[in-house]
């Protein structure tokens, strides 16, 4: 059972590269969505997506881009990196509308530095 | 606006000592409610989750009412264990058919034998 894959699982970058995380799920869930985890925040949402070709903001999305082609993935670039993106990012999908139970279902992170 | 609120960690505890981490939410309507757990170097798994007033999410030992008097959902367990050592967040979800899970910003808990 693959789950939520995301790739790579560790990363440095230097300020000002681009770089993009990916995830993907094989449980056919409509609703994706990116969390930044930083100690003493707990978790924030970045952006999420409730099927192919749909994306909106969540609480801190500046700075990233986010795109929905398929089901199956749901790739968060980054543009520009900076210092402030230092942290571990989590990708989360559940089923959406009346299928929804309201659990989510995480990838293992990826922490991302920036120098 | 929709909030969790959990105490503050670290909790530090011996191991068959009793567990109580407390979390409150603010929200309008009738929110389902859960508990998360991070085990060191893993993503958040769903502990427990009760979805109306009075009910009572548990697994593995653990136990949280879902109290609407109070908008209060706290974690209990009656005798931890180190394999219990982890991040616990208590989470809402405003509405069926909501987007967000809102999250609380976690609570260490750390039990030594």
């Amino acid at each position: 059972n693959a789950g939520v894959t995301q790739t790579p699982k560790f990363q440095v970058l230097k300020t000002g590269q681009s770089m993009t995380l990916q995830c993907a799920q094989d449980m056919n869930h409509e609703y994706m969505s990116w969390y930044r985890q930083d100690p003493g925040m707990g978790l924030r949402l970045i952006h999420y997506s409730v099927g192919a070709g749909i994306t909106d903001q969540g609480e801190v999305p500046n700075g990233y881009n986010v795109s929905r082609s398929t089901t199956e993935d749901f790739p968060l670039r980054l543009l520009s990196a900076a210092p402030s993106q230092t942290s571990v990012y989590f990708c989360a999908s559940r089923e959406y509308g009346a299928l929804n139970t309201g659990e989510l279902f995480f990838g293992e992170g990826s922490r991302l530095t920036v120098l | 606006g929709n909030s969790v609120t959990q105490m503050e960690g670290p909790v530090t505890l011996s191991e068959e000592a009793f567990l109580t981490i407390n979390c409150t939410y603010t929200a309008t309507g009738y929110p389902s409610l859960f508990w998360y757990v991070q085990y060191p170097g893993e993503g958040l798994q769903l502990l427990l989750k009760a979805t109306k007033a009075d009910d009572k999410g548990s697994n593995k030992g653990f136990e949280a009412t879902y109290r609407k008097e109070t908008t209060s959902f706290h974690l209990e367990k009656g005798s931890v264990q180190v394999s219990d050592s982890a991040v616990y967040f208590c989470a809402l979800s405003a509405n069926q058919a909501g987007t967000a899970l809102i999250f609380g910003k976690g609570t260490t808990l750390s039990v030594s034998s």
